[in-house]
Parts: C-alpha cells; structure tokens; sequence
C-alpha cells in the first residue's frame, strides 16, 4: 500500500522557469509533510516541511502549497537555477515515523 | 544544525562475511535512531527504529537476525549486516532524533555497501 504518492517521477525544467511536483496521501492521521532534497551519493537533507492547518508555506524560492479536503500538496520551486537538480522527496509523518513519496528526479537545464 | 555522521561512507565485503555500519550524532542525543535502505532511483524504505538502551523496532518483511542494530548510547547506533549476500548491496541511510518524533529526523550521508 503506497501511502504517499508523487508525481512526476521526472522532470526537466528550463533555468529560470517553475518547477512543480505532487503529492497525495492517504492517511488523514499525518500531522507533518516535509521535503527532502538529496544529491547523488549523499543523505536527504530537510528541505521544507508543512502542517496541515496552514495552506500555504514559503521559503526563498520554495514554496509548499496544501489542500487538506483534497489530500494532495505540491512543491514548488521558482526561479529553478542548475543547482537544484536533485532528487525529491516529499513524505508524511506521524509520531512514530515517516513515510516517503517515491521521489521526482529534477533536472534544471543550463 | 544536527549533524549525523555515517561510516564507512563505502565499503565492499565478501559474500557470507558481516559489515558493520556506525551512524553518530555529532552535536546532539539522539533517542531514536532510524535505519532505511534505499535502492538505485528509489525512496527510502524504514528498515528499524531504535531507542537507546532497548531492542529495536523493526519493519514488516526486514530479517532482524541479518540485520542486527544495536543503539548502546545516545550518539550511536550500529547495524550490522550479517552473512551479507550480493542482493544486499545497497545504501543505507541513518538518521536520528532527539525528541523522539519522527518529523525531526536529521539523515546521515549513507553508507553504500557492495558484496561481491
């Protein structure tokens, strides 16, 4: 049973343009919905992360976006720079732990 | 920020042979330990929790006598991957908390482990 699902499993975005991933989940028991950035070879490294009371979250050039009727959130990314090709995460979390989106290989061309 | 360490960062064994991973918490205690594997072009997957100074939790399907963890302190935790096979090979990741709940987990670099 996939509990969290992300959306597209790849994605190519100009320098300068949006970038966009997905994300559903099931389980209307999660309390916290972070984002992971990890580099090839390297940990996932926190990104930014949502409550469910709040519809809208940014940080610099990220932004988390979130309907909770829907169950779905996105992440957005402005102004995506060569620098942010990276894997994607998004997850969801309860108490006793946290379980991952299958991730979005982004790629931003030069 | 947290800072959680892993070694080795690589490592090859032999088949049959066992390897152990170490991860530490450099500037906090860390309660609660986690363990994950994570093949190529895929998302992590929970293998155990730990708790300092008790047994770990491990996840459905994951073999606890393969996969021995021991977390003795508050900084470390061990896992050690016993008579390790080829469809072993992979990344394992740690990560740890300090309060025990999940969302404030801090990951290690990984440690990416070859059996030949």
């Amino acid at each position: 049973q996939q509990q969290v699902k992300q959306s597209p499993q790849s994605l190519i975005v100009q320098k300068g343009g949006i970038s966009i991933i997905n994300c559903a989940y099931e389980n209307t028991a999660f309390d916290y919905f972070p984002w992971y950035q990890q580099f090839p070879g390297k940990g996932p490294a926190l990104l930014i992360a949502i409550r469910p009371d709040v519809s809208e979250k940014k940080e610099g050039r990220f932004t988390i976006s979130f309907n909770k009727s829907a169950k779905q959130f996105s992440l957005h990314i402005m102004d995506s720079q060569p620098g942010d090709s990276a894997t994607y995460f998004c997850a969801a979390s309860r108490d006793d732990k946290i379980i991952f989106g299958k991730g979005t290989r982004l790629h931003i061309l030069p | 920020g947290a800072v959680v360490s892993q070694h080795p960062s690589r490592v090859i064994c032999k088949s049959g042979t066992s390897v152990k991973i170490e991860c530490r918490s450099l500037d906090f205690q860390a309660t609660t330990m986690f363990w994950y594997r994570q093949f190529p072009k895929q998302s992590l997957m929970l293998m155990a929790t730990s708790n300092e100074g008790s047994k770990a939790t491990y996840e459905q399907g994951v073999e606890k006598d393969k996969f021995l963890i021991n977390h003795a302190s508050l900084t470390l935790s061990t896992l050690t991957v016993t008579s390790a096979h080829p469809e072993d090979s992979s990344f394992y990741i740690c990560s740890a908390t300090t309060g025990g709940r999940a969302y404030e987990q801090y990951f290690g670099p990984g440690t990416r482990l070859t059996v030949t």
